[in-house]
C-alpha cells in the first residue's frame, strides 16, 4: 500500500515566523512531489511541485525534497494570517501508463496567529 | 478563478435517485480525473481519462459511473449510493504525455454530494 504521511497538526505558528511542513511517502520509485494549499471549504491549489533532490525556492515558499530518507518538506517563510490553511501533500508515483496520478497524505492545518 | 468548472456545487440526493456530476476544463489538458474527499480521509483518487479514454478505476463501486465524451468534459453518474458517499466529489486536470514527470493537477471548486 503506497502511503503519504503528514502530521495532520493544527501546526500554530506566530506571524512573520518559518513554517515547517513535513512530509513522508513509502514508494521509493516516486518521481514527482507537490504541495498544495486547502482552504476550509475549497478545492485544492497546487502552489509548488519539486522533481529533484535539493532545494526549490519560489518567493516566501521553499520546497526541500531528500529522496534517500523519503522525505519532501515546505517551509513558509515569513507566514501571514491569510497562509492558515491546510497543506496537502501529494506523490506521483508513476508506473505503467498511469501517469499524472497523485497519492495525497490527510494534509497539516498551518494556523498563523497575528 | 480555476479553469476547472463543477456543477451542481451542492447536492443532494436519496439512495434511490440517480444524479449526475458534471466537470469542465478550459485549459487545454488531455487528463481529466475525480477525487473522493472525505473528512479526516486524504483525497482518493476515483477515475482518470487520459485523451478520452479510462486509464485508471481505483477499485470504485459500480454505483459511480464516469462518462468522458472529449478531453473537455467530464461526468459522474451516481445511482442507489449510501449515505457513506457523502463527501466532496473534486474533479482535476492536467496535460498528460509521454514524459516520466508528472504533470500538476488543477481542480475544480467540487460538488458538496448528500445522501439521505
Amino acid at each position: 500500500q503506497k502511503e503519504v504521511e503528514q502530521n495532520s497538526g493544527p501546526l500554530s505558528v506566530p506571524e512573520g515566523a518559518i513554517a515547517s511542513l513535513n512530509c513522508t511517502y513509502s514508494d521509493r520509485g516516486s518521481q514527482s512531489f507537490f504541495w498544495y494549499r486547502q482552504y476550509s471549504g475549497k478545492s485544492p491549489e497546487l502552489i509548488m511541485f519539486i522533481y529533484s533532490n535539493g532545494d526549490k525556492e519560489d518567493g516566501r515558499f521553499t520546497a526541500q525534497l531528500n529522496k534517500a530518507s523519503q522525505y519532501v518538506s515546505l517551509l513558509i517563510r515569513d507566514s501571514q494570517p491569510s497562509d492558515s490553511a491546510t497543506y496537502l501533500c501529494a506523490v506521483s508515483m508513476n508506473y505503467g501508463g498511469s501517469q499524472g496520478n497523485l497519492i495525497f497524505g490527510k494534509g497539516t492545518k498551518l494556523s498563523v496567529k497575528p | 478563478e480555476t479553469g476547472v468548472t463543477q456543477t451542481p456545487r451542492h447536492l443532494v440526493m436519496g439512495m434511490t435517485n440517480k444524479k449526475s456530476l458534471k466537470c469542465e476544463q478550459h485549459l487545454g489538458h488531455n487528463a481529466m480525473y475525480w477525487y473522493k474527499q472525505s473528512a479526516k480521509k486524504p483525497l482518493e483518487l476515483m477515475f482518470v481519462y487520459n485523451f478520452k479514454e479510462q486509464t485508471e478505476n481505483n477499485s470504485v463501486p459500480s454505483r459511480f459511473s464516469p462518462e468522458c465524451p472529449n478531453s473537455s468534459h467530464l461526468f459522474l453518474h451516481l445511482h442507489t449510493l449510501q449515505p457513506e458517499d457523502s463527501a466532496l466529489y473534486l474533479c482535476a486536470s492536467s496535460q498528460e504525455s509521454g514524459q516520466p514527470y508528472s504533470y500538476e493537477q488543477y481542480f475544480g471548486p467540487g460538488t458538496r454530494l448528500t445522501v439521505t
